[in-house]
């Protein structure tokens, strides 16, 4: 059964350090992989997705990566700023259903 | 709209009674999901649609609920008999072709139901 194990729970930072957010599954035979961001009250925002196939996707600030053999993938946001804050999300799809992470609550102090 | 659009955006309702949830998902999506994200609680797949193809109904959590997308558009999630523990957001996501392929699902803002 696919777990899907999100690092840290939580996280503060001060506007402009650049950070990581790591997500880790068990099972190596997925399809893809998606980062989202939720904030409060609204539904889902899909940042990036990756493919099975693919090491990493980019998109402004954001570069995720995909290591399949290791069960793991990263989030990197530079230069954060204070309207980063939210929960980001990891999602796998693989043999089983949509698995999702618990997420990653981040605030960005100004 | 350009988004998916999910109503009613709140529902409270008394434990015993059903409600139907209803997803619009955007146009030309072929790919439909419908998710639950409880307090505290991580989100949780219920039910995959792929155009003509049998729903994916592995993650519904109990016979008391169903879902159905008439004409490969609209969806409606059906929970009968609520209980306490259906307390939730519901999300529902459509994406333009299956999640083996590389298109990414775009989500809803939610229903969020309160079972009294």
């Amino acid at each position: 059964k696919q777990e899907v194990t999100q690092i840290p729970a939580a996280l503060s930072v001060p506007e402009g350090k650049n950070l990581v957010l790591n997500c880790s599954f068990t099972d190596s035979a997925i399809y893809n992989l998606q980062w989202f961001r939720q904030d409060p009250g609204k539904g889902l925002t899909s940042l990036l997705l990756i493919q099975s196939s693919q090491r990493e996707q980019t998109s402004g600030r954001l570069n995720a990566s995909l290591d399949k053999s290791s069960g793991r993938s990263t989030l990197y946001i530079a230069a954060s700023q204070p309207g980063d804050s939210a929960t980001y999300l990891c999602v796998v799809r693989g043999r089983t259903p949509l698995v999702f992470g618990k997420g990653t609550r981040l605030s960005v102090i100004a | 709209g350009a988004g998916v659009s999910q109503s009613p955006s709140n529902k409270v309702t008394e434990k015993g009674k059903d409600v139907e949830l209803r997803c619009d998902p955007i146009s030309g999506h072929t790919a439909l999901y419908w998710y639950r994200q409880s307090l505290g609680q991580g989100l949780e797949f219920l039910i995959y649609f792929q155009g003509n193809s049998a729903p994916d109904k592995s993650g519904l959590p109990s016979d008391r609920f169903s879902a159905e997308r008439t004409g490969g558009s609209v969806s409606t999630l059906t929970i009968q008999r609520t209980q306490q523990e259906d307390s939730a957001v519901y999300l529902c996501a459509s994406s333009l072709a299956p999640l083996t392929g590389s298109q990414p699902q775009h989500f809803g803002d939610g229903t969020r139901l309160s079972i009294l």
